[in-house]
């Protein structure tokens, strides 16, 4: 089963706007992580954020973690079309084999 | 640096055909292993996990199995594929507590 559940499922914006994609999870984790897709391609790591702290910033990409709410988001400033691709949180509580639940993503496209 | 890769990237096989797909990563040592399916437009569903030589998880019942014959090499299989096995799997690697780092996958299509 999922865990991570994101919000929206698809999101459409203009080149230069920002993009916040939204998780929500039910289990207490130790770090939640965040991926990107590419159409047909594996995943890329993004960022991971621990269950200890509330923000990070990675270049144009802000995550937050609310652990009270059992959520996270994902803030993309100045988007471009390479941005385009889909978006994954992922949780790890801290389970032997450090096993990732996956969410369905968000798939966001940037218009030229 | 470490490298992972996985091979073949499309397959296209009969149903009842047997399967075998191949990861292997290189520049580190003992890393845990994955095995994911992901459904057209889905998230990834976790089949099997290894954390070491010859140690398999399996996360979910099905028509699949995993060995680890070496330390980074991971191995996916099928006596008999059926329609459902079609999708696109991903092999990835972790050390613990870090970040998971995939392959490019395999598109596999059963007629």
């Amino acid at each position: 089963s999922q865990q991570g559940e994101e919000d929206p499922q698809a999101l459409s914006i203009q080149e230069g706007e920002n993009a916040t994609m939204n998780c929500s999870y039910k289990t207490s984790i130790n770090n939640l992580q965040w991926y990107r897709q590419n159409s047909g391609r594996g995943l890329v790591h993004l960022i991971l954020i621990r269950s200890n702290e509330r923000e990070k910033h990675s270049g144009r990409l802000r995550v937050t973690l609310d652990t009270s709410k059992k959520s996270s988001s994902l803030l993309i400033t100045a988007s471009r079309a390479a941005d385009t691709a889909s978006y994954f949180c992922a949780t790890d509580a801290g389970n032997a084999g450090n096993m990732l639940t996956f969410g369905g993503g968000t798939r966001l496209m940037v218009k030229p | 640096s470490q490298t992972i890769h996985q091979w073949p990237a499309t397959l296209v096989q009969p149903v009842g055909s047997p399967l075998s797909l191949e990861c292997t990563v290189e520049g580190t040592s003992n890393p845990n292993l994955y095995w994911y399916r992901q459904a057209a437009g889905r998230g990834l569903q976790l089949l099997f996990y290894s954390v070491g030589i010859g140690q398999i998880s399996s996360e979910v019942p099905q028509n699949l199995s995993a060995s680890r014959p070496q330390d980074r090499q991971f191995i996916l299989s099928s006596k008999k594929l059926l329609l459902s096995d079609s999708g696109f799997y991903l092999c990835a690697w972790s050390l613990f507590g870090q970040p998971q780092h995939f392959g490019d996958g395999t598109r596999l299509s059963i007629l």
